[in-house]
């Protein structure tokens, strides 16, 4: 059974017009993140909620925001996408304690 | 600057053959050390984890070394298969400091089986 959800697998977008992607666990984790993985590279991190507190990577556009209403969902939204948002979205999860980071299959994004 | 340095970038093997991947870091304080596979498309999923006490650990033909001394590991491939092409990611956790284990990746090593 899936343990972290993304949703959807694919999105396609037009530049600038604002998209919202999804992930749902049910490990009921309390560290959830979000990475975005270009093409051939490495996924980097956006940000990440510890519990209910927020984490903003320093070099994360502003254009990226995200929100979790409660434990199980975690939202990625990207207020005006560009060409270069294009990539693969990644959510991972993990609890308190453990090292093992759980991730989701990915939301490749394209940005028309 | 914690980095994580992989080689080769890509490799072509064929079916059946051994081969073996490689992965420097400089991340302090360490934690453990992970393998993944990436299949295109998807997200990564975990072979193997190692912490700083441990130097070999495996995975059905999957069996990571690491030498916690030098920052080397190694994922060492054994008896090939089709479903073997992926991208294989070396990750780093620091240890300490942060309590949400910031992992830092490899750029990944692009592994194909040939037939």
């Amino acid at each position: 059974d899936a343990m972290v959800i993304q949703n959807p697998r694919y999105q396609v977008t037009q530049f600038g017009k604002p998209v919202t992607l999804s992930c749902s666990q049910t490990l009921n984790h309390n560290v959830m993140y979000w990475y975005q993985q270009k093409s051939s590279q490495a996924p980097k991190l956006l940000f990440h909620y510890y519990d209910k507190d927020f984490n903003n990577e320093a070099d994360t556009p502003d254009n990226f925001q995200s929100r979790r209403p409660n434990t199980s969902f975690c939202f990625l939204d990207i207020r005006s996408p560009g060409l270069g948002d294009a990539a693969m979205y990644l959510c991972a999860t993990r609890q308190t304690g453990r090292e093992t980071q759980y991730f989701g299959l990915g939301t490749r994004l394209l940005v028309l | 600057k914690n980095q994580v340095e992989q080689s080769p970038q890509s490799l072509i093997i064929l079916e059946g053959k051994n081969c073996t991947l490689q992965c420097n870091y400089t991340v302090s304080p360490f934690s453990n050390l992970r393998w993944y596979k990436q299949d295109t498309g998807r997200g990564p999923v975990s072979l193997t984890i190692m912490t700083f006490s441990e130097n070999t650990k495996s995975n059905g033909r999957y069996t990571a070394t690491l030498d916690a001394d030098t920052k080397q590991s190694s994922l060492h491939i054994t008896a090939s298969q089709l479903s073997d092409s992926a991208s294989y990611i070396c990750v780093v956790t620091e240890a300490g400091g942060t309590s949400y284990g910031k992992l830092t990746f490899g750029q990944g090593t692009i592994l194909t089986v040939h037939p």
